[in-house]
């Protein structure tokens, strides 16, 4: 079993949906949790970076981590067709020197005009 | 704002060939990772440096070693060039405070190598 887990989909909603991306982990050391944009051929981009649970928000996107249940989402409102690229969710645990990250397998989204 | 410069960005060579990729973090930043993506897959964490020293490492094959030198930027160098090793080649660089908070790693555009 990976320690992540990513539905890759794919996914495919219309413009201006909300769309919800989640990840579940089973290391419980996990800490930090991150969410990449990445489109083809090109290299992760940071969208959302939270330490330990609760919720962030940044424009349009929502990030939520729940870790009693181990469970990280990533909400996108008002959906544009400029978001249709695949969804990286990110983990690392702290201490010492060990700042890896490790990701699911992404979750390839579509958004239709 | 600057960000992580890889090069080569395309590389194509034959089996059992060497070829060493290259990666420039962002001004400041002392902090250098590697990882490897095949087709289809996630980004697989393969090494990393800290201010010039090895920080701890993945499932980098023995055939591939690596190194950060003064002025921060890393080299990946990898020998005896397998097909799998096709993929692309992503570095990543933050600013560390090990022990502390986590920085936030931005990642470069890639290599893309092809073995044939």
């Amino acid at each position: 079993q990976k320690e992540v887990e990513q539905d890759p989909g794919p996914l495919s909603v219309p413009e201006g949906a909300i769309v919800s991306l989640n990840c579940t982990y089973s290391n419980s050391a996990f800490q930090y949790f991150m969410w990449y944009r990445q489109y083809s051929r090109k290299g992760p981009e940071l969208l959302m970076y939270t330490y330990s649970s609760g919720n962030k928000e940044d424009g349009r996107f929502t990030a939520q981590v729940d870790k009693s249940s181990k469970y990280i989402s990533l909400f996108i409102r008002d959906s544009q067709p400029s978001d249709s690229a695949t969804y990286l969710c990110a983990m690392s645990a702290i201490g010492g020197s060990n700042y890896k990250l490790t990701f699911g397998k992404g979750t390839l989204l579509t958004v239709n005009p | 704002a600057a960000g992580v410069i890889q090069s080569p960005r395309h590389l194509i060579k034959e089996k059992r060939e060497t070829a060493t990729l290259k990666c420039y973090p962002i001004p400041r930043h002392d902090t250098v990772y590697w990882y490897q993506q095949g087709p289809g897959q996630d980004p697989q964490f393969l090494i990393s440096f800290y201010e010039k020293m090895q920080s701890d490492k993945g499932s980098i094959p023995d055939r591939f070693s690596a190194q950060q030198f003064s002025d921060y930027h890393s080299e990946l160098n990898m020998s005896s060039l397998e097909l799998g090793d096709s993929a692309l080649y992503f570095c990543a660089s933050s600013l560390e405070e090990p022990g502390n908070s986590l920085g936030e790693q931005y990642f470069g555009p890639g290599t893309r190598l092809t073995v044939t």
